[in-house]
C-alpha cells in the first residue's frame, strides 16, 4: 500500500509482559516518528530517526521503552515488562525528509495491558 | 505545560456554513503549523499546513490563518460538509532545528457538521 502500515491494530497483553509494535512507512521516506496518544489527548512525541539513526528519544516515558530503525525502513517500538499506564494507541508516521514536510501517520496501534 | 491549545472541545455548525477552528501556542521556536483531520480508529489525515514566513495559505475549502504577534492560528473550512465531521488537531513543530522535528498537538476539537 502507499500509506504507513503498522501492526497490529490491536494488541491484548497482561502486565509484565513484553510487546512489540511494528511500522513500516512510505517508502522513500527518511524520517520516521513514534507517537502515544491517550483517550482524548492530541498523540504525544515519542521518539524520531532520520534514516537508522535515532536523533530524538526525548519522548521515551522511561527505559522499558525501546525503539530501533535498524535498516532505516521498518521501524520497532519495544515495551518491556508493560504496565497499565502503557495502554493507549502509538502512532507511526513518517516523512520525506524532515523540515517542512508533513508527517503523514499509520492507523495506529490500540494497546490494552491487562 | 500545553504549549499547543484547542480551548474548544467541540464545535457545532451547520451545512454549508463556515467552520473556523482555532489554536494558540506559546512557544516562539515554533515555526511550521500543521492540521490533521481524525476519523475515529484511524490515524491523522494531514490536511493543510504553513510556515511562519506566511499569514495565510489555502488549499480548496480549507484555509489556515496565522497571527505571530497573537501566537494564534486558525482553519476556516468553507462551505462545511457532513464529511468533514471529524476531530481536527492543531500541531506545531520547529523545523529550521534540524533533528529537532517532532510536532507538539493540541488537544483536539471535535467538528460535527448538522445536515
Amino acid at each position: 500500500g502507499a500509506g504507513v502500515s503498522q501492526s497490529p491494530r490491536y494488541k491484548v497483553a497482561k502486565r509484565g509482559q513484553d510487546v512489540a509494535l511494528r511500522c513500516d512507512p512510505i517508502s522513500g521516506h527518511v524520517s520516521l516518528f513514534w507517537y502515544q496518544q491517550a483517550l482524548g489527548q492530541g498523540p504525544e512525541f515519542l521518539t524520531y530517526f532520520q534514516n537508522e539513526a535515532q536523533l530524538d528519544k526525548s519522548g521515551l516515558p522511561s527505559d522499558r521503552f525501546f525503539a530501533e530503525r535498524p535498516e532505516g525502513s521498518v521501524s520497532t517500538l519495544k515495551i518491556q515488562r508493560t504496565q497499565q499506564e502503557d495502554s493507549a494507541v502509538y502512532l507511526c508516521a513518517s516523512s520525506f525528509t524532515g523540515g517542512n514536510q508533513p508527517q503523514h501517520f499509520g492507523d495506529g496501534t490500540r494497546l490494552s495491558i491487562l | 505545560d500545553q504549549q499547543v491549545k484547542q480551548n474548544s472541545p467541540s464545535l457545532s455548525v451547520q451545512e454549508g456554513r463556515i467552520s473556523i477552528l482555532n489554536c494558540d501556542y506559546t512557544n516562539s521556536m515554533f515555526d511550521y503549523f500543521l492540521w490533521y483531520k481524525k476519523y475515529p480508529a484511524e490515524g491523522p489525515t494531514f490536511l493543510i499546513s504553513i510556515s511562519s514566513i506566511k499569514d495565510k495559505n489555502e488549499d480548496g475549502r480549507f484555509t489556515v490563518f496565522l497571527n505571530k504577534s497573537a501566537k494564534h492560528l486558525s482553519l476556516h473550512i468553507v462551505p462545511s460538509q457532513p464529511g468533514d465531521s471529524a476531530v481536527y488537531f492543531c500541531a506545531a513543530g520547529s523545523v529550521s532545528n534540524f533533528g529537532n522535528e517532532k510536532l507538539t498537538f493540541g488537544t483536539g476539537t471535535r467538528l460535527t457538521i448538522i445536515p
